[in-house]
Order: C-alpha cells, then structure tokens, then sequence
C-alpha cells in the first residue's frame, strides 16, 4: 500500500512568494494532521482534519498559513506571503481513527531565501 | 497541557550492544497512548512502538521494548542488539485519547549513533 504522498520534496523559493505544499493521505484514513518541524521548536502540530472538516487549527502560525482539505485524498498548505522564518520541515501525516499511530509522509523541506 | 522531555540530546552504542532511551512527561489525562519514532538521516517518521496507558503489559516489537513506569510517567526505549541502521533522532510522543482525534505532542528527540 501506498504511504502518504507529499510534494513537493524540497522546495526553495524566495520571500514573498506564494508556497502550496500539498499531501495525500493513506486510503481510508479519516484523520490528516499538518506538522512543522524546526531546529528551534521541534516537531509542532499546525492543523489536523477529521473527515475533510478541520478541528484544531490552533498551531498555526498567523494568516499567513492557509489549509484545505477539499476532499478525503487530497490536502493543501498554503503560506501566502512567505517569510525567511517559514523554512522548515513540513509533514503530513494521516490516521485511520483517532487512537490509531499517526503515519506520516517523507516531509517537504521548505527553504525561503 | 501536555509536555514530553527527553533529557538525552545524543547517545552513542556499539554496534549488537543495548542501549536505553529515556523519556518523561507531564499529563494530568488518565488514559492516553504514546509512541517512539524514528527520524533516520532520509528525513522519514518511522512509528516504532506504541503503548497503551492502560495496559501494564510493556510493548515489545522485535529488536525494540518498552519500560512503561505510569505512575513515574516515565517511557524509556530499549535497543537490544544495535544495528547501523538504529542510527536515527528518536522521538517520544504522547497523545491524548479523545472521540475527534488529538495530535501528537513530541520530545525534543535523542539522536543516536550506533559505532561498527
């Protein structure tokens, strides 16, 4: 079975400038999380939707950073106007039930020049 | 709120040597899960094991065990037989059991190296 799918890989772009980093979860996961990870502050949750609806959304740093889910397969982040400070490690990761792990993707790793 | 220490920023072991990775955290939740990843070099989240709260029983997945102290709230990581491919940052998480779902709140990981 396919894991979760993130793209891009890497992604290097200069400030200002619209980011969409986009996910697919596992088949049949009802839960998808948005996780950034830094040198400074770790791994830290940035939003999680269940069923497509977003939860908590309370690790997002300011309206700079946007998340969708339009459908079961398929989530965007969008960080509109990037910032040097938004480089990190993004993951996604997804869950088949609330108490089930959490599987993630291979990350993207976002560099704002 | 929840909060996870891992007071080991690096550890080094023999390569088929043991090895224990410490982890403590802070909840006032009774019932709740927590799970040891890996981060190899590749930049992946690997799930190694998981626990159960409410079960006393220490989780065991081959190569890798539990010592799952609750009233300590303590969760260390047993290596047994270290391989090079143990190299990793390890993580300790802890997650809330709720119905709608709860996020992983993470250590600051502990990054290993297994010497040949």
């Amino acid at each position: 079975d396919a894991g979760v799918i993130q793209s891009p890989r890497h992604e290097v772009t200069e400030m200002g400038q619209e980011v969409t980093l986009r996910c697919k979860p596992i088949s049949g996961h009802d839960y998808l999380f948005w996780y950034r990870q830094t040198m400074m502050r770790g791994l830290e949750l940035l939003i999680y939707f269940n069923n497509n609806v977003p939860i908590d959304d309370s690790g997002m740093p300011e309206d700079r950073f946007s998340a969708k889910m339009p459908n079961a397969s398929f989530s965007t982040l969008k960080i509109q106007p990037s910032e040097p400070r938004d480089s990190a490690v993004y993951f996604c990761a997804s869950s088949f039930y609330s108490n089930q792990p959490q599987h993630f993707g291979d990350g993207t790793r976002l560099s704002i020049l | 709120a929840q909060t996870v220490t891992q007071s080991q920023p690096e550890m080094s072991v023999q390569e088929a040597e043991t090895v224990t990775l410490s982890c403590t955290y802070d909840t006032s939740e009774s019932n709740y899960y927590l799970f040891w990843y890996k981060q190899p070099p590749s930049r992946q989240m690997i799930l190694v094991i998981r626990q159960e709260a409410y079960k006393q029983q220490n989780a065991t997945e081959n190569r890798f065990s539990v010592n799952f102290q609750k009233a300590a709230k303590s969760f260390s990581l047993k290596i047994s037989d270290s391989q090079l491919g143990d190299t990793a940052m390890y993580f300790c998480a802890f997650m809330k059991i709720k119905s709608s779902g709860d996020k992983l709140t993470f250590g600051t990981g502990t990054r290993l190296a297994v010497r040949p």
